[in-house]
Order: structure tokens, then C-alpha cells, then sequence
């Protein structure tokens, strides 16, 4: 059983393209996340959605913009993609409660720009 | 500005040997600490947790220590099995729901034969 599942696992595309990257989770967690891993493997929170609610957004540029049409979906959508788009994506989620973090990750997209 | 450091990028220890895995913070507002374990091409997977509250959390073979006033955790696998290869991740945060995690930057961990 997947509990955070991701797709697609690799994109490549071309600038200037829009791409979307889909997340689901099963563990009725109800708080979602985005995080980047770049190319020196330095993993950043970029958003967070409780209860499709909006709770963090990072200092991302306004070409990403995640939608979560439910407590399992978080999607992210990426329009005019650059050069340095190019990164590993990771969706996690966790069941917000006081004293507690453990937020539990997918296995990754790897988005490759040209 | 990184808030959370893990030192030593690469760690080889022999089976059956102990490895220390070490991460410092600097934000004294973190006060719920994690660390993760990453095989290539997986996602980050929990391997234990350790609040403010307390300065030891044990879980098998895997215990983390807190020391607060050093601002600095550790990780100690007893014994080292080949299969404990991977990058670990120490993550922080601040108490309150649904709160981000900050990461370090990892440390590869090579169990030898």
C-alpha cells in the first residue's frame, strides 16, 4: 500500500512549458506539503495546505501554484518553467497535532528543464 | 542562512560498529527534532523523533540524544548493519500544528563489510 504517492516520478520538458505534478496520500493525514530538493540536495519546505487551506508559502515564485482539491490531493502546477525549475519535487503530509511533526514523504518527481 | 548543519557530508563505519550521525541548529525557537533516512530515487523516510522535553529517545537500534543548551542532536545506530547505507537528514521545527520542517544537508552514511 503506497501511502504518499507521486506522479509522474520523471518529467522532461522544454522551457517555457506548463507542467503539473500530482500527490495523493491515503493516511486521512490533513496537511500536505511541497519540498524541493536542488542540486546541492538541499531539501526546502516551498508550501503547505491544512484542510486545503493554505498555511505556508515560502518565498516561491507566483509560476508555481499548488491546488488541493481535497485533504488527499496536493497538486503543484508550474507555468513558463525555467532552467532552474530543475529539481527533485517531494509531496509529504502528516496529521497536524501539538508536539508532533512527523510528516511522511512520497518517493519523488525529478523534473528536468531543456 | 542555514539554520540546520550537519557537519560531516560522509560517515563510513564497519558492521556491527556504531555510527554517529551529528546535526547542529541554531534557531533556539526549534523544539521538535526528526531525522530521516534517503535511499537514491526514494523519498525521505522517518526514522525517529525526539521533543525538547526530553534528551533521549530510543526506538531498536536507532537512539537520538538532544543536548538544548549545545543546540546539537545526534544520531547512533547500534550495530551498523549494511543495509543502514543511505543519506541521513536531521529536520527541526517549531511546535504548532502542521509546521514545516527545516533540513540539513544530509550525511552519507556507508556501512562497510
Amino acid at each position: 500500500d503506497t501511502a504518499v504517492s507521486q506522479t509522474p516520478k520523471y518529467l522532461v520538458t522544454q522551457m517555457g512549458n506548463d507542467k503539473s505534478i500530482k500527490c495523493e496520500q491515503n493516511l486521512g493525514h490533513d496537511t500536505m506539503y511541497w519540498y524541493k530538493q536542488d542540486s546541492k540536495k538541499f531539501l526546502k519546505i516551498m508550501f503547505s495546505y491544512n484542510n486545503k487551506e493554505l498555511i505556508i508559502n515560502e518565498t516561491v515564485p507566483n509560476r508555481f501554484s499548488p491546488k488541493s482539491p481535497d485533504k488527499a490531493h496536493l497538486n503543484l502546477h508550474i507555468n513558463s518553467l525555467e532552467l532552474g525549475d530543475s529539481a527533485v519535487y517531494f509531496c509529504a503530509s502528516s496529521q497536524a497535532r501539538r508536539g508532533h511533526n512527523e510528516q511522511f514523504f512520497g518517493p519523488g518527481t525529478r523534473l528536468t528543464v531543456l | 542562512d542555514q539554520q540546520v548543519k550537519q557537519n560531516s557530508p560522509s560517515l563510513s563505519v564497519q558492521e556491527g560498529r556504531i555510527s554517529i550521525l551529528n546535526c547542529d541548529y541554531t534557531n533556539s525557537m526549534f523544539d521538535y527534532f526528526l531525522w530521516y533516512k534517503k535511499y537514491p530515487a526514494e523519498g525521505p523516510t522517518f526514522l525517529i523523533s525526539i521533543s525538547s522535553i526530553k534528551d533521549k529517545n530510543e526506538d531498536g537500534r536507532f537512539t537520538v540524544f538532544l543536548n538544548k543548551s549545545a543546540k546539537h542532536l545526534s544520531l547512533h545506530i547500534v550495530p551498523s548493519q549494511p543495509g543502514d547505507s543511505a543519506v541521513y537528514f536531521c529536520a527541526a521545527s517549531v511546535s504548532g500544528t502542521a509546521s514545516k520542517l527545516t533540513f540539513g544537508t544530509g550525511t552519507r552514511l556507508q556501512v562497510t563489510l
